[in-house]
């Protein structure tokens, strides 16, 4: 079962609302990854959580907040977003959690995003 | 640099045809991994193959193939007898030392009846 469950599926959202984006897997992956990809482009790397903890932060805004309760749990808070943050928001995950780039990236369906 | 180019941005082809989807890469690394993803509408990455930089053997998965080659830094994916369910935005991805990926822009997929 190579299954990553996201909700919601959309979301809309006004520049002053706090919401946040769920991310689960039950595959015993011990990295997990937020990617946000606008239309017609390809992912783009937001962060990575390697055994519970924050590893790469790609210089995100501070308006979006990750956190990882545990290991098969990612979360994402939203507070002040602007409407160029519309976008899909996917969450991947992978098996181990060492630091060479070897292992398949599951993803979610994916939440679309939009901030009004 | 680590780059991935996929230089055809839309492809359309009748169903029952062949189509190859080009990728070439470009890395400093000698360890690195190259992927395929598809996209359908419905948003979710689907993964299709991993290949690492020592594996150039050419994998065939039904009607799917990939034709990985060192030499030209490339990483084609070919779809025989396409169906209109191979209908969907492809990426080729390049993966090296950290735990990310560099993807390519995509290559839309429109497969007719």
């Amino acid at each position: 079962d190579t299954e990553v469950t996201q909700t919601p599926k959309h979301l809309v959202m006004g520049m002053t609302n706090k919401k946040s984006l769920k991310c689960e897997q039950h595959m015993g992956h011990r990295a997990m990854y937020w990617y946000k990809q606008k239309a017609k482009k390809p992912p783009e790397l937001m962060f990575v959580y390697s055994y519970e903890k924050l590893s790469i932060n790609e210089s995100v805004p501070s308006r979006f907040s990750p956190e990882c309760p545990n290991s098969s749990l990612l979360n994402l808070h939203l507070h002040a977003l602007q409407p160029e943050d519309s976008a899909l928001y996917l969450c991947a995950s992978s098996q181990g959690g060492g630091g060479l780039a070897t292992d398949t990236q599951y993803f979610g369906p994916g939440t679309r995003l939009t901030v009004l | 640099a680590q780059k991935v180019t996929q230089a055809q941005t839309e492809i359309s082809v009748v169903e029952k045809e062949d189509v190859t989807l080009d990728c070439v890469y470009e890395t400093r690394d000698t360890t690195y991994y190259l992927f395929w993803y598809k996209q359908p509408p419905s948003g979710e990455l689907v993964f299709l193959i991993r290949r690492n930089s020592f594996d150039e053997q050419n994998e065939i998965s039904g009607r799917y193939s990939w034709n990985f080659q060192k030499s030209t830094s490339s990483f084609n994916f070919t779809i025989t007898a396409s169906q209109v369910v191979d209908s969907a935005v492809y990426f080729c991805a390049l993966s090296f030392r950290r735990r990310d990926m560099r993807f390519g822009a995509g290559t839309r997929l429109t497969v007719k009846p």
